[in-house]
């Protein structure tokens, strides 16, 4: 079976600063990369997805991620955060042996302004 | 707006009691997703459904847990005898796009079992 490790539990940043989420999974065969989103308060949401391709994906608010198969990562990265980043983001992935989406432990993102 | 309604937000039970939570997405989805959360993790796979049929069960729903989705529509979560470690936020999802790890996620189901 999958699994998803985030290897930060807690990130605090200044405005401005760069980010780097790190995400790495265990699985042989072909994944689908996620990474969501938990705002204070709201629910969960997509915010960059892989399939294929390009292993460099942009999502929205500026966030991309990278796809490294030799490494079985999928960092999430940020040149310049924002206050209003501030929350929990999780990697997350799917295979083609189900339906389930796997998630890891999450990253706490405080910004401070 | 994620298309997700779950009902209670909140329920607060005593151990032993059986709780049933529902969840109607927007419009008739085909997938239809409930994951459970504990605090400071990330969410946890329950069971799929396909219109409804039920295609997977994770191995952490026991005996205790059953999900029904009568009629391809809305979504129920029932837990009978609840525990203290029942306790948690429990998470329906609907399918977007056509992979299965595209989700629309509800705002969530808060279980307190005291």
């Amino acid at each position: 079976a999958q699994s998803v490790s985030q290897h930060n539990h807690h990130v605090i940043l200044s405005e401005a600063a760069s980010l780097e989420l790190g995400c790495n999974y265990s699985y042989g065969g072909t994944v689908n990369l996620f990474w969501y989103v938990q705002y204070p308060g709201q629910h969960l949401q997509l915010l960059l997805k892989y399939f294929s391709g390009d292993p460099l994906v942009k999502g929205i608010k500026g966030f991309e991620a990278e796809f490294i198969k030799s490494k079985f990562s999928f960092n999430l990265r940020k040149p310049s955060v924002q206050w209003s980043d501030t929350a929990e983001y999780y990697c997350a992935v799917t295979t083609n042996a189900g339906n389930m989406l796997t998630f890891g432990g999450g990253t706490r993102l405080m910004v401070k302004p | 707006d994620t298309g997700v309604s779950q009902d209670p937000r909140h329920k607060i039970t005593k151990r032993g009691q059986n709780v049933t939570f529902r969840c109607d997405p927007i419009s008739e989805h085909n997938r239809l997703y409930w994951y459970r959360q504990t605090l400071g993790q990330g969410p946890e796979f329950l069971t799929y459904f396909q219109n409804e049929a039920q295609l997977e069960k994770s191995r952490l729903l026991s005996d205790r847990f059953s999900a029904e989705r009568p009629k391809g529509s809305f979504s129920t979560l029932e837990i009978q005898r609840t525990e203290q470690g029942d306790s948690a936020m429990y998470l329906c999802a609907r399918g977007q796009g056509t992979n299965t790890g595209e989700l629309f996620f509800g705002e969530g189901s808060r279980l307190t079992v005291l």
